[in-house]
């Protein structure tokens, strides 16, 4: 079955920096990869996601990229503000329907 | 609502009782997954319904945990005879799924265990 592995666990940056997460899964059939941004409390809520058919994908300050030949993906958040801070889940699925496999997490701080 | 809705959200169990976990999916979606996510780690894939049938629980730990949903709408998670381990967040997710661009699964708010 599918496994992926995120890393870092942690992040700290400035506010104003960018940050870079990534993320690798082992199964090649895999064909859709969501973020996941999980505050206090909450349930986790997608913040992008991009599909096995194109590389890169932007939403305003936030982009993943996806390279299927190293069977990894990664998010990137650009000018990052304190209201970032939050756990960041990568995950994979191979099929519409079928379920997401998720990465461990990782606690983005930004400070002020 | 127009939410994944889950309830109770928050759950205090003696060791040795039986929980019942409710989950109310967004209306129309057929595909329910069953996460788990225990203090500090991710979240671990329990069992996943298209409809009423469930393809694959190849996540459930135990015979102790099973699953149902009737009507292709509320699914119930039992967990029978609870241990300490089993304290964690319990979160349910649905999505659209009638073809492969119907991806996106909305999580609800997650219901916490606590067995004491």
């Amino acid at each position: 079955g599918e496994n992926v592995e995120q890393h870092p666990s942690t992040l700290s940056v400035q506010e104003g920096d960018s940050a870079v997460i990534k993320c690798t899964y082992s199964d090649s059939a895999s064909n859709y990869f969501p973020w996941y941004k999980q505050e206090l409390g909450k349930g986790p809520q997608l913040i992008i996601d991009i599909r096995s058919n194109v590389g890169e994908k932007k939403d305003q300050r936030i982009a993943v990229t996806l390279n299927k030949t190293a069977k990894h993906f990664s998010l990137h958040i650009t000018e990052t503000q304190p209201e970032d801070s939050a756990v960041y889940f990568c995950a994979a699925r191979d099929q519409a329907g079928t379920a997401l496999i998720f990465g461990k997490g990782t606690t983005l701080s930004v400070s002020s | 609502g127009a939410g994944v809705s889950q309830s109770p959200s928050n759950k205090v169990t003696e060791k040795g009782k039986d929980v019942e976990l409710r989950c109310d999916p967004i209306s129309g979606h057929t595909a329910l997954y069953w996460y788990r996510q225990s203090l500090g780690q991710g979240l671990e894939f329990l069992i996943y319904f298209q409809g009423n049938s469930a393809p694959d629980k190849s996540g459930l730990p135990s015979d102790r945990f099973s699953a149902e949903r009737t009507g292709g709408s509320v699914s119930t998670l039992t967990i029978q005879r609870t241990q300490q381990e089993d304290s964690a967040v319990y979160l349910c997710a649905s999505s659209l799924a009638r073809n492969r661009d119907d991806t996106e699964a909305f999580f609800g708010q997650g219901t916490r265990l606590t067995v004491v």
